[in-house]
């Protein structure tokens, strides 16, 4: 079983709707990230936080809006997505952030499809 | 060119057969070097670090050419249960880790 929860797994969302996804991790990391995994495309890093604090946000649009409101979980906001938007959101953890040489620990993903 | 590059394949390869695939990165300063394995419609797990000594865990063994800025995994003795994707990921410019795109390994019986 994997130390990263993520809900729902599943979701199905209008243009107009505004909906979040949930990760929490029970590994005591220090580390939290959000990456987009398209078809056939490399995982995409979106956001990392480290101890709550935001420290990367990759050029993401403002239609996808993070909040870490302590170590063990996650969310990320969703409102007004494109068809683009359409992918499966991975949540990982890690004891600490890059350069570190440490494990990234996944959450099975939610899958998001935007109609 | 893409900062960490892979052959998608699928690669079809006969259980038992040995079974090899390199990445190749485009960063001279990359420190760091790892493959994860993910399963379909699974979330990717870590395989193995790769060092610049090279590395073995059981049938699998990473390399590291930072000449020719690439590393490489061997399977050998392949089984069923290997059949998945495998992703080459390597340490960008700001440490941040750059996610390949994948080489699809399918062994069959």
């Amino acid at each position: 079983e994997t130390g990263v929860t993520q809900t729902p797994r599943h979701l199905v969302m209008g243009m107009t709707n505004k909906k979040s996804l949930k990760c929490e991790q029970h590994l005591g990391h220090n580390a939290m990230y959000w990456y987009k995994q398209s078809a056939k495309k490399p995982l995409e890093l979106m956001f990392v936080y480290n101890f709550k604090e935001q420290t990367e946000n990759n050029s993401v649009p403002s239609r996808f809006s993070p909040e870490c409101p302590n170590s063990s979980h996650l969310f990320l906001h969703l409102h007004t997505l494109q068809p683009e938007d359409s992918a499966l959101y991975l949540c990982a953890s890690s004891q600490e952030e890059p350069p570190s040489n440490t494990e990234a620990f996944f959450g099975q993903g939610t899958r998001l499809t935007v109609v | 060119r893409k900062e960490v590059e892979q052959d998608p394949g699928p690669f079809n390869v006969p259980e038992g057969a040995t079974v090899a695939f390199n990445c190749t990165y485009s960063n001279s300063a990359s420190q760091s070097f790892f493959w994860y394995r993910q399963d379909c419609r699974k979330e990717p797990k870590l395989l193995m670090s790769v060092y610049s000594s090279g590395n073995e865990d059981g049938r699998f063994t990473a390399q590291l050419n930072r000449a020719s800025q690439y590393i490489s995994l061997l399977i050998r003795d392949s089984k069923l249960s290997d059949s998945a994707t495998y992703l080459c990921v390597v340490s960008g410019s700001n440490y941040q880790l750059i996610w390949g795109a994948g080489t699809k390994l399918i062994i069959k019986p």
